[in-house]
């Protein structure tokens, strides 16, 4: 069964913390997205990366860098965690141009 | 359809009716769409998609629908069951060399036994 595996459910950090996010998917796709979701905002691209040690700020990068260095993997970054990140934080893998994407289970941050 | 201000579209039905849910995409030169389900607490899940050169497309109890004229999207569940109660939300491609989605805000059903 082909999958996105997000390493943590829920992650409780302290502020000021550097918080790393990994994401891994197995079906050698090109494209890799980090978004966040949170109530009545939707979806909100965070960062993304067409190919490996490729990436591209999405919509709110503000606080976050990514990380690929390997195909497979695509990794978050919260370079100073703040209590406004805490958030649910969903990874998403697409092949080529113009697919669907296939998502992790989400993590759950939570930064106090 | 689109959410308005910090609070979900919702729509409930019983068990056993069928549930229809709207979208209204923004880009007239989208040529793919997605519906995706997303339970409480986990991540979105594909559930039809479909693309600009059809109307229609059916699941297994889904049918999506698209009327390009208006720029809307609609989501049929049929015998609607408790399982499905969950956030729906469409996604739209512009396509090219574009690779990514953008996403509605998204309806929650709710199934009522």
């Amino acid at each position: 069964d082909v999958k996105v595996t997000q390493s943590s459910r829920y992650l409780v950090k302290r502020t000021g913390e550097k918080v790393f996010l990994e994401c891994v998917q197995d079906m050698d796709h090109e494209n890799m997205f980090w978004y966040r979701q949170d109530p009545g905002l939707g979806l909100r691209l965070i960062y993304f990366s067409y190919d490996v040690k490729m990436k591209e700020k999405g919509d709110i990068p503000e606080g976050y860098s990514v990380s690929r260095e390997k195909k497979e993997r695509f990794s978050l970054i919260l370079e100073s965690a703040s209590t406004n990140q805490t958030s649910m934080y969903l990874c998403a893998s697409s092949r080529g141009q113009g697919g669907g994407y296939t998502f992790g289970s989400g993590t759950r941050l939570t930064v106090v | 359809g689109e959410s308005v201000g910090l609070h979900l579209p919702t729509l409930s039905v019983q068990e056993g009716d069928n549930s229809i849910i709207n979208c209204a995409y923004s880009n007239s030169a989208s040529d793919y769409f997605i519906w995706y389900k997303q339970e409480s607490g986990k991540g979105p899940q594909f559930i039809i998609d479909i693309r600009s050169n059809m109307d229609k497309r059916q699941g297994q109890r889904v049918t999506v629908l698209l009327n390009k004229t208006v720029k809307h999207l609609s989501l049929q569940i049929a015998a609607t069951q408790p399982g499905d109660s969950a956030v729906y939300f469409c996604a739209e491609n512009s396509g090219g060399s574009n690779y990514k989605l953008t996403f509605g805000k998204g309806t929650l059903l709710t199934v009522n036994p």
